[in-house]
């Protein structure tokens, strides 16, 4: 238990649907972050946010929309993806941006038909 | 941004140390090297985290040598469960230059 939670743990959607994943910390942390993790592919930092201000969006197209309604919570909504978006989504905190340690959540697992 | 390699896998036995490298020519003079533990349907967790020389914590030491173009992570007397994916990532999470770039991991087994 690393003091992240994230629902749902596994997804299955069409590619017209519309669905969110969920994350939530309890660590008192300001920053979180979204990554996206493909079988036999690094990890890619998706989002960043810092006092629930995103900072940081890395050319993730816009059927990803992050919202941070407050620095406990991060949402990725989804709508419309793609069969090659099926991913495990990670969710991480940390006490702030910069250097140090990040705890991530166990992940969704995205499956897109 | 800099990319990292890794060798893809590794086997070592129970009780023995293990030295994990990673390459990164290209690191950026701002950039932290830091390392992540993954086992199967979790997320990753973190190692241990330099940006020069050595660093040592409860369960691993970190070696990166003056030009900081590589850095090996070592893990003294590993057990079983030390089977996992490790990651190296290097980059910084500073105003202006959001950039962590993981490899692409080293599979470690360990054999009894």
């Amino acid at each position: 238990e690393t003091g992240v939670t994230q629902t749902p743990r596994h997804l299955v959607m069409g590619m017209t649907n519309k669905k969110s994943l969920k994350c939530e910390q309890h660590l008192g942390h300001n920053a979180m972050y979204w990554y996206k993790q493909s079988a036999k592919k690094p990890l890619e930092l998706m989002f960043v946010y810092s006092l629930e201000e995103r900072v940081e969006n890395n050319s993730v197209p816009s059927r990803f929309s992050p919202e941070c309604p407050n620095s406990s919570h991060l949402f990725l909504h989804l709508h419309t993806l793609q069969p090659e978006d099926s991913a495990l989504y990670l969710c991480a905190s940390s006490a702030s941006t910069g250097m140090g340690e990040q705890f991530f959540g166990p992940g969704t697992r995205l499956t897109v038909l | 941004l800099a990319k990292t390699t890794q060798p893809i896998s590794m086997d070592s036995y129970e009780g023995q140390e293990v030295n994990i490298t990673c390459s990164h020519n290209n690191i950026a003079t701002n950039d932290y090297i830091t390392w992540y533990q993954q086992f199967p349907s979790q997320g990753p967790r973190f190692i241990i985290q330099g940006y020069k020389t050595k660093v040592t914590n409860e369960v691993a030491s970190l070696f990166i040598p003056a030009d900081r173009k590589s850095s090996t992570l070592s893990l003294p007397r590993v057990s079983l469960s030390d089977t996992a994916v490790y990651y190296c990532l290097v980059g910084a999470l500073t105003s202006g230059t959001y950039k962590y770039i993981f490899g692409t991991g080293t599979r470690l087994k360990v054999l009894a």
